[in-house]
């Protein structure tokens, strides 16, 4: 069965440093998507991006993030100065044109800032 | 502000129970419900249900959609150790591309 693949599945960064969290889409898939949950609360939007470039982006989404497909397969997250509040499980997702069969989620990057 | 609810937070039960979770919404522009279930990491996808009424079966998982009362249920019936899991419930509308998560509920199922 396809699947969205994310790596690291761990990083530890130190506060101020900049991480890339990186994902491959199912590959017949157009719409892209990053996720994150703190450690116990929801999980929340943070991006979507469609044909090459963002089609939405919630609240948390700030200067500080910025996501990227650099060539046909990969998808990232870079976040350029990293807080401690940043810290939490980023999911990447994946879906078709018309998430018939839902979204599918990635296993997740844990950033850890300290 | 659309706002997507679970309930309970956390249940414990014994292999072979049935059990049932909520999930109730209040969102504006309503398009799909999904359930997903979360072990260490991936959501992994369950059901999407857009239709009131019409029960989607997987097994020993059901799950369906009321649009009139805004609330879906998932059952699982004979449990075993490896439902354990949080489950996710969301919702999906139109004119965004966001999905809304609850906070989940923890199912921990005892032999």
């Amino acid at each position: 069965e396809p699947e969205v693949t994310q790596t690291p599945s761990h990083q530890v960064t130190q506060m101020g440093q900049e991480v890339i969290l990186r994902c491959v889409p199912i590959s017949n898939h157009l719409y892209f998507y990053w996720y994150r949950q703190i450690l116990g609360q929801k999980v929340e939007f943070l991006v979507s991006f469609y044909n090459n470039e963002i089609s939405e982006k919630s609240e948390i989404f700030d200067d500080q993030f910025s996501v990227e497909r650099p060539d046909g397969s990969n998808f990232t997250l870079k976040i350029r100065s990293t807080k401690l509040e940043d810290s939490a499980m980023y999911f990447c997702a994946s879906s078709d044109l018309v998430a018939q069969y839902g979204y599918t989620f990635g296993s997740g990057t844990r950033l850890t800032v300290v | 502000e659309d706002k997507v609810v679970q309930s309970p937070l956390s249940l414990v039960v014994h292999e072979g129970d049935t059990v049932t979770l909520n999930c109730s919404y209040e969102v504006t522009n309503f398009r799909s419900l999904l359930w997903y279930k979360q072990e260490k990491k991936a959501p992994t996808f369950l059901f999407m249900l857009t239709s009131s009424g019409i029960e989607k079966k997987s097994g020993r998982l059901s799950s369906i959609l009321d649009k009139k009362e805004l609330f879906s249920i998932l059952n699982i019936t004979a449990t075993q150790t490896g439902d354990s899991a949080i489950y996710l419930c969301a919702v999906d509308l139109y004119n965004t591309d966001k999905l809304i998560f609850g906070t989940g509920t923890r199912l921990q199922v005892f032999p």
